[in-house]
């Protein structure tokens, strides 16, 4: 079936504007999770998703990012006011359970912000 | 807290080449471990895992064996191929928390 698929693939801004990514997880998968990867380093996670509990936001760098998920299915990152230091990839990730479970990523949306 | 630590890369081998890539842990609990690969231009995917100590992932010609006496998940394959050149990724879930990720080992591979 199909995977993972996030858009846009790639997106240039201007410092100061709104982004908004977003993910479409595999369908029946129960979590969800948002990662960074800045260039040259590891993946830095953000956000998880595990169908109607709150999310644990625990990984989100600053109140200028924040993300919703719609029931078990699509999920929008949103980055207020964008700073430079918030170019990278962000990785969309979902797995068929909670935490434990084999994770499948996304392509990821490459950020560039001017 | 838990965390996954790897070898530095980049490493460069000739094709045919033994290929290690070290992988050591720190968690409180019974993580699973993982290998994920990232080819050039794209997702992460899966490689291996294991989920238990002793156990040993394999996968496209890749073993990892999960050592918990020395914390370890180290990635091997005999004789490595030009289309091995990628990243990878070590990586730990302990249920009930976050996955960690470590920070990535590029190879690549020469004919």
């Amino acid at each position: 079936g199909a995977g993972v698929s996030q858009s846009p693939s790639n997106k240039v801004t201007e410092k100061g504007k709104d982004v908004e990514l977003r993910c479409d997880p595999i369908s029946g998968h129960t979590a969800l999770y948002w990662y960074r990867q800045r260039l040259g380093q590891g993946l830095e996670f953000l956000i998880y998703f595990q169908g109607n509990s709150a999310p644990d936001k625990s990984g989100l760098p600053s109140d200028r990012f924040s993300a919703e998920r719609t029931g078990e299915s699509v999920s929008t990152l949103t980055i207020q006011r964008t700073q430079q230091e918030d170019s990278a990839v962000y990785l969309c990730a979902s797995s068929l359970g909670p935490m434990g479970e084999t994770q499948y990523f996304g392509p990821g949306t490459r950020l560039l912000v001017l | 807290g838990d965390s996954v630590t790897q070898m530095e890369g980049p490493v460069t081998l000739s094709e045919e080449a033994f290929l290690t890539i070290n992988c050591t842990y720190t968690a409180t609990g019974y993580p699973s471990l993982f290998w994920y690969v990232q080819y050039p231009g794209e997702g992460l995917q899966l490689l291996l895992k294991a989920t238990k100590a002793d156990d040993k992932g394999s996968n496209k010609g890749f073993e990892a064996t999960y050592r918990k006496e020395t914390t370890s998940f180290h990635l091997e394959k005999g004789s490595v191929q030009v289309s091995d050149s990628a990243v990878y990724f070590c990586a730990l879930s302990d249920p009930g928390n976050q996955f960690y990720f470590g920070t990535g080992t590029s190879l690549t591979v020469i004919p």
